[in-house]
C-alpha cells in the first residue's frame, strides 16, 4: 500500500520568504510527526498530532514554525521568514495509533535549502 | 538529549554476522528500546524493538542485557543493501502523553564487499 509521502521533495527559496511543506500519512494513522534532520545529524522533533488531541509542538524551534493537520489526514509544516539555519531535511512519520510501540513509517523527506 | 550511547561507525564483511551496541543506563522499566535505521536519502526504518526479552524478526535480532541497561541489534548475515545509519531509541514520554523518539546520531554501518 502507499506510504507517507511528502512534497516537495527539494525545496529551494531565497532567505526571508515562507515555504510550505506538506505530508500524506497513510490512511487511518491516528498519530503523525514532524522531524529536522541536520546535515549528518540525528532526527530532531518538532510536533506531533494524535487525532483530534491538541498537538505537542515541544519541539518547535521558533514561533516561525508552525504546523497543521485537518483530522486524521494532511499536514502542513509551515516555516515564515525563512533563515539559512533551517536548512535542513524534514521528514515526516505517521503510526497507527498513539503509543510508543507502534512503529513509525518515515517519508523521504523534504530537502530544505535557503540561500 | 538523546538517552542512548552507540558508535559512531562500524565496517563488517559481506554475508558476516552484525553486532550493533547500545547503551541506554538511564533506561526506565517501562521503556521499549527501538531500533530504526536510515539508508542514503531516505527516510528511516522500522527494524525491530524490545522490552526484556530477545526479540526476532525477518531483519534482525535484538539481544537485550539481564539489566536493560544495553542491547545488541543483530544482523545475521550483512548484505550491501545493510549499509546505513543504525538508531537506538528509546520512547521518551512528552508532554499530553506524548511517546517521543529521542534520535541520537546512530552508528553509520559499512558493509565491505
Amino acid at each position: 500500500g502507499a506510504g507517507v509521502s511528502q512534497s516537495p521533495s527539494n525545496k529551494v527559496t531565497e532567505k526571508g520568504k515562507d515555504v510550505e511543506l506538506r505530508c500524506d500519512p497513510i490512511s487511518g494513522h491516528t498519530a503523525l510527526y514532524w522531524y529536522r534532520q541536520r546535515l549528518g545529524q540525528g532526527l530532531e522533533f518538532l510536533i506531533y498530532f494524535q487525532g483530534n488531541s491538541a498537538p505537542d509542538k515541544s519541539g518547535l524551534p521558533s514561533d516561525r514554525f508552525s504546523a497543521e493537520r485537518t483530522g486524521e489526514s494532511v499536514s502542513t509544516l509551515t516555516i515564515q521568514r525563512t533563515q539559512q539555519e533551517d536548512s535542513a531535511v524534514y521528514l515526516c512519520a505517521s503510526s497507527l495509533i498513539k503509543g510508543g510501540n507502534q512503529p513509525q513509517h518515515f517519508g523521504d523527506g523534504t530537502r530544505l535549502s535557503i540561500l | 538529549d538523546a538517552k542512548t550511547t552507540q558508535p559512531n561507525s562500524m565496517e563488517s564483511n559481506e554475508e558476516e554476522p552484525v553486532h550493533l551496541p547500545c547503551n541506554h543506563s538511564t533506561i526506565s522499566g517501562t521503556d521499549y528500546i527501538h531500533w530504526y535505521r536510515q539508508l542514503p536519502s531516505q527516510g528511516p526504518e522500522y527494524v525491530i524493538h524490545g522490552l526484556t526479552s530477545n526479540v526476532n524478526n525477518r531483519m534482525a535480532s535484538l539481544a537485550i542485557a539481564e539489566d536493560r541497561k544495553s542491547s545488541t541489534l543483530i544482523l545475521h548475515r550483512a548484505t550491501l543493501r545493510d549499509a546505513a545509519v543504525y538508531y537506538c531509541i528509546l520512547r521518551d514520554v512528552g508532554t499530553s502523553g506524548t511517546y517521543k523518539y529521542i534520535f541520537g546520531t546512530g552508528t553509520r554501518l559499512k558493509v565491505l564487499a
